[in-house]
């Protein structure tokens, strides 16, 4: 199993453009995330689903757009990327709300 | 304000030293997870607790739900510990997570 895997590992962008950061997992998960990692913080979520076609916003969901078509992939959308969105993202996944998250290996953004 | 408070936020020690990180929590929870970030940044589970201790080889987590604190120890510690060490716990109502900021353990030979 490759678990959780993300791509790119790294981005730059300029201010205004849009991007799509993949997120795949093959442990047929059920529950997926989206969490932003910042200097000084803890992580935060930005979106979250709990199945295929259910998606729901976190803690700072402005400025990001999810959908779930299938349980394996979980894509986030940055429609209009602004340097406050200069972040390393990390996507995680678990079975069910009980169980352990595991964490893919990140996506360091840079937003100019 | 934090729902999750790490300390400390740094560590140095020696090889060979018991270690202990601390975690606090304000909100009602159904778990707290221990995560290990290596300076590649990539995050890995070490504990999931509601109750009482897991031991993983040198490492121990505790947790006390009425004082709502938990601890992560790490015995006859080695540089290979050396890592961000998070707290984070499910809040009982919903499915979201919140993390503490990290203590960072830098351990010297």
């Amino acid at each position: 199993n490759a678990g959780v895997t993300q791509t790119p590992k790294f981005q730059v962008l300029k201010t205004g453009q849009s991007m799509t950061l993949q997120c795949a997992q093959d442990m047929n998960h059920e529950y997926m995330s989206w969490y932003r990692q910042d200097p000084g913080m803890g992580l935060r979520l930005i979106h979250y689903s709990v199945g295929a076609g259910i998606t729901d916003q976190g803690e700072v969901p402005n400025g990001y757009n999810v959908s779930r078509s299938t349980t394996e992939d979980f894509p986030l959308r940055l429609l209009s990327a602004a340097p406050s969105q200069t972040s390393v993202y990390f996507c995680a996944s678990r079975r069910s709300a009980y169980n352990e998250q595991f964490f893919g290996p990140g996506t360091r953004l840079t937003v100019l | 304000k934090n729902e999750v408070e790490q300390s400390p936020q740094n560590l140095t020690a020696q090889e060979g030293e018991f270690i202990t990180i601390n975690c606090s929590y304000s909100v009602g929870i159904s778990a707290l997870h221990w995560l290990q970030q290596h300076p590649g940044g990539g995050i890995v589970s070490l504990f999931m607790l509601s109750s009482g201790k897991k031991k993983h080889g040198r490492l121990i987590a505790t947790i006390n739900i009425q004082e709502k604190h938990s601890s992560l120890h790490i015995t006859a510690s080695h540089p290979r510990d050396s890592a961000v060490y998070i707290c984070a716990v499910r809040i009982r109502t919903g499915n979201q997570f919140y993390f503490g900021t990290g203590t960072s353990l830098t351990v010297i030979p």
